[in-house]
């Protein structure tokens, strides 16, 4: 398997913008997570998927951010209007089960806002 | 909730020295744990997991970490380390309790130099 694919690796937008980040997970594996890697703030979990439902989104920062998993091969991570406080490497990551599962993480995609 | 420390934020060392990592957690019930690098400009990837059993958790590349339940400590160590063990390091905990989030350490950059 090709591994978690995130695209696109970097992303400039200027503050005000839409963004929207994409992620295909690894085939069969039934749950998918949004992560933002920060300096301050470190890696936090913004939204994780069972079976292409949300199951908590409490780490979404504000309504400015909206993920969605329309099939069980993508899923997107939606910005709008974007911040320069926004500016963080994302990850996606996903497993086949929780609890004891390794979580396999994609090569993330750095976004800077001007 | 569970939370984690880890108590160096970064770990110069010389190539073919011993390397220990520290990683404290705090959780009121039962947890299981992980150890995941972060090789520059990559996505995270497991090195370990404790679930139960042996306290001594052998994972890939040499390292191995010994889950220590009255310290609350789960110690990530590698005997003798290489310049490709320059990364950075995450402790993470999960409940086993619920569909609990895994909660990452806030990270330990090691520096291998020769």
């Amino acid at each position: 398997d090709a591994g978690v694919i995130q695209s696109p690796r970097h992303e400039v937008t200027e503050m005000g913008q839409e963004v929207t980040l994409r992620c295909k997970p690894i085939s069969g594996h039934d749950y998918l997570f949004w992560y933002r890697q920060t300096m301050m703030r470190g890696l936090e979990l913004l939204i994780y998927f069972n079976n292409n439902v949300p199951i908590d989104d409490s780490g979404m920062p504000e309504d400015r951010f909206s993920a969605k998993m329309p099939n069980a091969s993508f899923s997107t991570l939606k910005i709008q209007p974007s911040e320069p406080r926004d500016s963080a490497v994302y990850f996606c990551a996903s497993s086949q089960f929780m609890g004891t599962d390794t979580q396999y993480f994609g090569p993330g995609t750095r976004l800077t806002v001007l | 909730a569970q939370s984690v420390t880890q108590l160096d934020s970064q770990v110069p060392v010389f190539e073919e020295a011993p390397v220990e990592l520290r990683c404290n957690y705090s959780s009121s019930v039962s947890v299981y744990l992980f150890w995941y690098v972060q090789y520059p400009n990559q996505g995270l990837q497991l090195l370990l997991k404790y679930l139960s059993g042996s306290t001594l958790v052998k994972g890939i590349n040499g390292f191995e970490a010994e889950f220590n339940k009255s310290q609350t400590s789960f110690h990530l160590r590698k005997p003798s380390v290489h310049i490709s063990d320059t990364a950075e390091y995450f402790c993470a905990v999960r409940r086993t309790d619920s569909w609990g989030k895994l909660q990452f350490g806030a990270g330990t950059q090691v520096v291998v130099t020769p």
